[in-house]
């Protein structure tokens, strides 16, 4: 099955820039989603479809991609942004798979 | 606004069987997919399975196949999760979104509902 790869946890100085990044074999085929979810909250898109950003999302959040790696890059990171963050894609078998999570912290 | 509204938490013992539903307002329920996720305590998220309203065509993931079952009514705009037979280990929260299908996409997300299975 569908397996994609992310860091567990990633620092960030506030104000700095920081890159997530999600690693797997679908993403050759299919670009990668990005979600935020902080502490007792529900997750929601920050990111779709490779650098796609919903409306109410800062412009702060990029995505990118190259290969079997999807990126996640916030410029300029602010303290509201310390979350976990998932990435996500579907498989040529219309399969779901989702990363393991990234912690970040804003110090 | 397209919205998921999600029934209120469960509190089950090992055995029980249990539906949670998802209700979807403001946009054309039939003619989209929706997803279920489990993200169990301190954990991450997990595809569980999706479904078309429209034709109820369902997917399901590996793990999951078996375990639970999605179903829909298009005529209420609701999504449902169902389990038979209620296990501990189905403690969760459990979240329904709208999935673009080509993208792969959980667009919007219900608040969730938390699942608890305890003798």
């Amino acid at each position: 099955s569908s397996e994609l790869t992310q860091d567990p946890t990633v620092s960030v100085a506030l104000g700095q820039t920081v890159r997530i990044t999600c690693q797997g074999d679908s993403l050759r085929s299919y670009y990668g989603n990005w979600y935020q979810q902080k502490p007792g909250q529900a997750p929601r898109v920050v990111i779709y479809d490779k650098n796609n950003r919903p409306s109410g999302i800062p412009d702060r959040f990029s995505g990118s991609s190259s290969g079997d790696t999807a990126s996640l890059t916030i410029t300029g990171a602010q303290a509201e942004d310390e979350a976990d963050y998932y990435c996500n894609s579907r498989d040529r078998s219309g399969n779901v798979v989702f990363g393991g999570g990234t912690k970040l912290t804003v110090l | 606004e397209e919205q998921l509204v999600q029934s209120g938490a469960e509190v089950k013992k090992p055995g029980d069987s249990l539906k949670i539903s998802c209700k979807g307002l403001g946009y054309s329920f039939t003619n989209s997919w929706v997803g279920w996720v489990r993200q169990m305590p301190g954990k991450g998220l997990e595809w569980m399975g999706i479904i078309y309203a429209g034709d109820s065509e369902t997917r399901y993931s590996q793990t999951f196949q078996g375990q639970v079952t999605i179903s829909a009514d298009k005529s209420i705009s609701t999504a449902y999760l169902h389990w038979s037979t209620l296990k501990a280990s189905d403690t969760a929260m459990y979240y329904c979104a709208t999935y673009d299908y080509v993208p792969g996409t959980f667009s919007v997300w219900g608040q969730g509902t938390l699942v608890t299975v305890s003798s």
